[in-house]
Formats: C-alpha cells, sequence, structure tokens
C-alpha cells in the first residue's frame, strides 16, 4: 500500500519539553510539508521541502524546526519555543510541478500542557 | 496578496437537495486550483483540480467544480448530496515558489447533510 504515514496519532508533553513528530511516505515524492490545524483556521504552512537535503520556512516556522535527509521521510520537531504547541499536525507530500495534488497524511494530534 | 476565501463557515443542505461551497481566490498569473475534504480527525483527501482548460472539473465521489475567470471563483457542486458527505471542505490554490511551489487553503467549509 503506498502512502503516507504519520506518528503517533496522538501524543502529549508537558511544556518545555521538545518534541519530534514522524512523517513517512512511500508513493516517491520529491516534495514534502508541514501544516498545522486549529480550529476555525484552517491549514497553516509549517515548513515544506522540494528535495532532500533542502527546505524552506513556511508561515508559521518559528519555534519548530525539519530535517529532510532521506527522501522518504521529513519529520518536525515542535521545540519548547512554540507558544502554543497544541494542535492538529499534517503531514503531505506531492509530486515535483505545480499541478499536482498534494497526499496528506492521517495526521498527529499534540496535547501540551 | 494571493489568497482564498470561502466565505461561509457551514452549509446545510437536506440529502437529495443539490449543493454548492464556495471559493474565490486572488492570485497572479494563472491559477492552480484544488478542492480537498476532511473527515473529523483524518487527514485533508484530495476531490478534485482545475488546471487548465474546460472550466468544469469532475472529480471523485461525483463532485465536481466551476472555474470562473472573471468572478475569481471556483465553487465545488454535486447535484445530489449525501449524508455521507457532511464533512469539512477546503479549497486551495497553488503559489509558485521554485518548481513546486505551496498551497494556500482556504478557512474551510462544513458542510452538513441532513436526512
Amino acid at each position: 500500500d503506498g502512502g503516507i504515514t504519520q506518528s503517533p496519532k496522538y501524543l502529549f508533553r508537558k511544556e518545555g519539553q521538545n518534541v519530534t513528530l514522524s512523517c513517512e511516505q512511500n508513493l516517491n515524492h520529491d516534495a514534502m510539508y508541514w501544516y498545522r490545524q486549529d480550529p476555525g483556521q484552517g491549514l497553516r504552512l509549517i515548513y515544506y521541502s522540494q528535495i532532500v537535503n533542502d527546505f524552506q520556512k513556511g508561515d508559521i516556522a518559528e519555534g519548530y524546526s525539519v530535517s529532510r535527509e532521506k527522501k522518504e521521510s521529513f519529520p518536525l520537531t515542535v521545540t519548547s519555543a512554540q507558544k502554543n504547541p497544541t494542535a492538529f499536525y499534517l503531514c503531505a507530500s506531492s509530486t515535483q510541478g505545480p499541478t499536482y495534488e498534494q497526499y496528506f497524511g492521517p495526521g498527529t494530534r499534540l496535547t501540551v500542557t | 496578496a494571493q489568497s482564498v476565501a470561502q466565505p461561509e463557515d457551514q452549509v446545510n443542505v437536506a440529502e437529495g437537495n443539490p449543493l454548492t461551497v464556495k471559493c474565490t481566490y486572488s492570485v497572479s498569473g494563472n491559477p492552480y486550483l484544488f478542492w480537498y475534504v476532511q473527515y473529523p480527525n483524518r487527514g485533508l483527501q484530495f476531490l478534485l483540480k482545475y488546471i487548465t482548460g474546460d472550466n468544469l472539473v469532475k472529480g471523485s465521489y461525483g463532485f465536481e467544480a466551476e472555474f470562473n475567470k472573471s468572478q475569481t471563483s471556483f465553487h465545488l457542486k454535486k447535484p445530489s448530496a449525501l449524508v455521507s458527505d457532511s464533512a469539512l471542505y477546503f479549497c486551495a490554490v497553488r503559489v509558485l515558489s521554485g518548481n513546486t511551489g505551496k498551497l494556500i487553503f482556504g478557512q474551510g467549509t462544513t458542510l452538513q447533510v441532513k436526512p
């Protein structure tokens, strides 16, 4: 089965701790994306990567970091500097080129207390 | 600024009636437009896209969308709604940056189909 996996589905952390969210795809896509979803605010882009070993900040990158060492993996670290980290996080991937749709993973719900 | 607007937070329709979920956009250059659907606590699923050509685009699950360049709109439609269509719908536009660029999403519209 081809697709995007995100783990874990639910994640709980204490304030002040860094946490890393996993995203893996076996679709052979070059581009990968991380979004944050909050109620009533749609999806906001955190980081994206169009090729291995390269990534760009999205609209709300502060307090987050990423790496893209392998084509199939794009982990997101939520650092203690992120002021309001509790949210639903979605990973996506797509073929290179502007006409291709993005495929989304099932999401990780992060709760920080 | 490049943007997408979904003017309705919620749309309510009766099962069997036609449905429309509205989307307007503002981009420079040719627009590449997408519709996605999200069920509770799930990721987004791609429904359809407009790249070029015929203004009426057909997609998954019987959905279609009409591209209107003069009104800068890309409304999602379905001739006969099902209760199972109840979900959150997102319109998105591609903003070019490098080879692929990124998607800008609207705020989302909740579709409620009542039996």
